[in-house]
């Protein structure tokens, strides 16, 4: 058990709906990491935050969008999806900033969009 | 753009085998290479890393093997074991930058009873 938590363990939607995906990081982790997993692409890196702050992107498309609260809890929230968005989304989290510390991932929510 | 290839995308093994997965980097700004260990149904954990001041790092049965004028990293498992069954991802990015985690597309090892 690597400490990250994250909610719902699946999720089953249709094309055109909104989720949101929400992760707890480590207890005295400040930042947060989203990735996603799919068999094509592998683990894509989508978005970062420090400490409530947006730090990093990588390649999240316009659809999705991310926070993080004064809590340190994150949400991803994916609207008007695709069949293609289908996926596993992890969330990892490391106690510093951008690059610095290694990362532990939660177990993922299982988004099946149909 | 991929910055971490990694080879093979599968690989199967004896029981008692060694098992050896490598990675070769293009962003010579890395510093930081972990790599994760992936079951069905599972997050990533992570393994084990190494940062490019030493050229090997061991942790039980597991090695990192890092040469860093090839830019290149392999991970080496000794004694194989049916649990080691799983899919491994390396990585690499840059500690103290604003470098992102940069994932190898994984290699999934199926070790032999």
């Amino acid at each position: 058990d690597s400490g990250v938590t994250q909610t719902p363990k699946h999720l089953i939607t249709a094309t055109g709906q909104r989720v949101t995906l929400r992760c707890s990081p480590r207890s005295g982790d400040l930042s947060v990491y989203w990735y996603q997993q799919s068999l094509d692409q592998g683990l894509q890196f989508l978005i970062q935050y420090y400490n409530g702050e947006e730090r990093a992107k990588g390649n999240i498309l316009e659809r999705f969008s991310a926070q993080q609260f004064p809590d340190l809890h994150s949400e991803l929230n994916l609207s008007s999806l695709e069949l293609g968005d289908s996926a596993l989304y992890f969330c990892a989290s490391s106690v510093g900033p951008a690059g610095v510390g290694e990362q532990y991932f939660g177990p993922g929510t299982r988004l099946t969009v149909t | 753009q991929q910055q971490v290839k990694q080879s093979p995308q599968s690989l199967i093994v004896q029981k008692g085998g060694i098992s050896i997965i490598n990675c070769a980097y293009e962003n010579t700004a890395f510093d930081y290479f972990p790599w994760y260990q992936q079951f069905p149904g599972k997050g990533p954990a992570l393994l084990i890393a190494i940062r490019p001041d030493v050229s090997e790092k061991k942790e039980g049965r597991f090695t990192i093997s890092f040469n860093k004028s090839a830019k290149q990293f392999s991970l080496h498992i000794m004694d194989s074991q049916p649990g080691d069954s799983a899919t491994y991802f390396c990585a690499a990015n840059s500690q103290g930058g604003s470098e992102k985690l940069v994932f190898g597309k994984g290699t999934k090892l199926t070790v032999n009873p």
